[in-house]
């Protein structure tokens, strides 16, 4: 069984702040990990995925993630927020890389402030 | 690559009421995803497809709801005898080996159970 906390349904940040978003997983597998992106009207995009390569792993837009298995956490981090940034951000956890039967987090959204 | 399509983008129907939902999938993907996602929460997996072949199904998706991939191309999802906690936003995704199994998801249905 999995599951994803993300810890904060709302985030505010300053433009040129940097970006946090937290996420810890639980897996009786080991994980594959994804952070989505959700802008008003529009589809979920794929921001970044863990796959068991790299433990950071570099996404689209200037967004990384860490996977690190002691805390069982993959937070999403961005050095400088746009306000292009501002929208809903979903952790999900697979147990495969194969079929993306995903179980995802209940999102942070992420507000940027001029 | 036209993107993932869903139609309608709203529909408002009466509780007790048949409605039925169309996705059209990116052309070469073998995969459809269906996911429903409700207010202030993640998307959540309902069921996947594999050609025309239906694979897995939610254990939490009620017998009142069925999937059809007849030809391996469009999808079509049916709730019968609607109930008012049917309201969400139903999501479609596809995938396929030659993108990594990168999900791509339509914008959505609107569900509104009145």
């Amino acid at each position: 069984a999995q599951s994803v906390t993300q810890l904060g349904s709302h985030v505010s940040v300053s433009e040129g702040a940097l970006v946090l978003l937290r996420c810890n997983y639980s897996s009786s597998v080991p994980p594959y990990l994804f952070w989505y992106v959700q802008y008003p009207n529009q589809g979920l995009q794929l921001l970044l995925k863990y796959t068991s390569a790299a433990t950071l792993v570099k996404g689209i837009n200037g967004f990384e993630a860490e996977f690190k298995k002691s805390e069982t956490s993959f937070h999403l981090t961005k050095p400088s927020a746009h306000m292009s940034d501002a929208a809903e951000y979903f952790c999900a956890v697979s147990g495969n890389q194969g079929a993306q039967k995903l179980v995802f987090g209940q999102g942070t959204r992420l507000t940027i402030n001029p | 690559d036209t993107g993932v399509s869903q139609d309608p983008r709203h529909k408002i129907t009466k509780r007790g009421q048949n409605v039925t939902f169309r996705c059209d999938p990116i052309s070469e993907h073998n995969r459809l995803y269906w996911y429903r996602q409700t207010l202030g929460q993640g998307p959540e997996f309902l069921t996947y497809f594999q050609n025309e072949a239906q694979l897995e199904k939610s254990r939490l998706l009620s017998d009142r709801f069925s999937a059809e991939r007849p030809k391996g191309s469009f999808s079509t999802l049916e709730i019968q005898r609607t109930e008012q906690g049917d309201s969400a936003m139903y999501l479609c995704a596809s995938s396929d080996v030659s993108t990594n199994e990168k999900l791509f998801f339509g914008s959505g249905t609107q569900l509104s159970v009145l």
